[in-house]
């Protein structure tokens, strides 16, 4: 089985933290994403990679910079978090088919 | 803009029901497509799969493609409780990125 692992499940900053959303995935796959999504708004892409130190703007990369060092390793970075930027955080991973992390719930107070 | 569009429900049936949950998609050189339910509070989990025009089933489940109507479904027989969650479509033209529905959501009544 694919597994997309999240680092945290649960997390709260403070605004104008820096904030690191780590995640693993073990099938070797080269396609990695990034999304948030919002009651509402659906599924929204912030950025994806192809391979390693490769990286791509999704739909909404504003505020969000990414890292790819490692094959099986993705990390979003918000470099000054804001309010709203309150959000579940799902990460994905794909060869032919995406599959999804637990999710972060973040919060920013 | 590549889309894909689902009826955001809420659809209701009653415990036992057949749902059916639609999509279609704006993109003709999509060539896969997935089914994925997600709880409230959880992540999406692929429950489906389809490459070719026809239907495909597993289980409980049936997925419907139509790619000269740019339409692909979902149907669930013996719809249980346990089923109430939001239907999240999903296109993929073989290129990297994925393109995701709003979600449909289905409440089974018991």
């Amino acid at each position: 089985d694919v597994k997309v692992t999240q680092s945290s499940r649960y997390l709260v900053k403070r605004t104008g933290e820096k904030v690191f959303l780590e995640c693993v995935q073990d099938m070797d796959h080269e396609n990695m994403f990034w999304y948030r999504q919002d009651p509402g708004l659906g599924l929204r892409l912030i950025y994806f990679s192809y391979d390693v130190k490769m990286k791509e703007k999704g739909d909404i990369p504003e505020g969000y910079s990414v890292s790819r060092e490692k094959k099986e390793r993705f990390s979003l970075i918000l470099e000054s978090a804001s309010t709203n930027q309150t959000s579940m955080y799902l990460c994905a991973s794909s060869k032919n088919i995406q599959y999804f992390g637990a999710g972060t719930r973040l919060s920013v107070l | 803009q590549k889309e894909v569009e689902q009826n955001s429900g809420p659809l209701s049936v009653p415990e036992g029901a057949i749902a059916s949950l639609n999509c279609t998609y704006s993109d003709r050189g999509s060539q896969s497509f997935f089914w994925y339910r997600q709880y409230s509070g959880k992540s999406p989990e692929l429950i489906m799969s389809i490459y070719s025009n026809g239907d495909k089933e597993d289980g409980r489940f049936t997925a419907q493609l139509n790619k000269a109507s740019q339409y692909v479904s979902l149907l669930i027989r013996d719809s249980q409780p346990s089923d109430s969650a939001t239907y999240l479509c999903a296109v993929n033209n073989y290129g990297q990125n994925f393109v995701f529905g709003p979600g449909t959501r289905l409440s089974v009544l018991p």
